[in-house]
């Protein structure tokens, strides 16, 4: 079956804009995490959301950061007010229900932010 | 969160080579995961060891989970083996924690 998808892969945008990323989870997979890779920091968690519980958005730096996730497929990261330290690549990764019996994560290809 | 320290961070290695790469935990986890990152960026998963020991082709993968490690062997490495190898753990079924990345170059 596929696997995560995630678009645009590439997004260049002006220090102030918005911006909104999305991600496709693998198919029965209910649990979706994001992610960030930049230079400074490396790979850091930004928000975590299951079934229908509330998301777990401990990761989030800053209120400029918000994240849905529609039907319990689809999410969307949403940037405001871009910042030049928001460049980086965001990965999305799902996972099966816990119920499952393992908690492995599979990641996307990620998109990459430049913020001009 | 959870601290990983991986180790070494640059290994260059003449193609036919064997390597370990080590990561340690600062706490227990259960959900331990070895991945490649390719040219691209995209992660690939090598391995899921919470414990134990798994082989797929000339990698395998010993997590010895009361110690908080796990070790990441490589044998008879090849040039497309290249790239950054990460470790990340995490407790359950929260998120990751990653660590810096070990970066292999194998050269022919």
């Amino acid at each position: 079956g596929a696997g995560v998808s995630q678009s645009p892969s590439n997004k260049v945008t002006e220090k102030g804009k918005d911006v909104e990323l999305r991600c496709d989870p693998i198919s029965g997979h209910t649990a979706l995490y994001w992610y960030r890779q930049s230079l400074g920091q490396g790979l850091e968690f930004l928000i975590y959301f299951q079934g229908n519980s509330a998301p777990d958005k401990s990761g989030l730096p800053s209120d400029r950061f918000s994240a849905e996730r529609t039907g319990g497929s689809v999410s969307t990261l949403t940037i405001q007010r871009t910042q030049q330290e928001d460049s980086a690549v965001y990965l999305c990764a799902s996972r099966l229900p816990t119920s499952g019996g393992s908690n492995e994560q599979f990641f996307g290809p990620g998109t990459r932010l430049t913020v001009l | 969160g959870i601290q990983v320290e991986q180790s070494p961070p640059d290994l260059i290695l003449q193609e036919g080579a064997n390597s370990t790469l080590r990561c340690n935990f600062s706490d227990s986890v259960n959900n331990l995961q070895w991945f490649h990152q390719n040219p691209w960026g995209q992660l690939i998963n090598l391995f899921y060891i919470p414990s134990g020991t798994k082989q797929n082709g000339r990698l395998s993968a010993t997590t010895v989970a009361t110690e908080r490690y796990s070790l990441l062997y490589i044998s008879s490495s090849q040039t497309t083996d290249s790239g950054v190898y990460f470790c990340a753990g995490a407790t359950g079924a929260n998120n990751l924690f990653f660590g810096t990345g070990t970066r292999l170059t194998v050269i022919p």
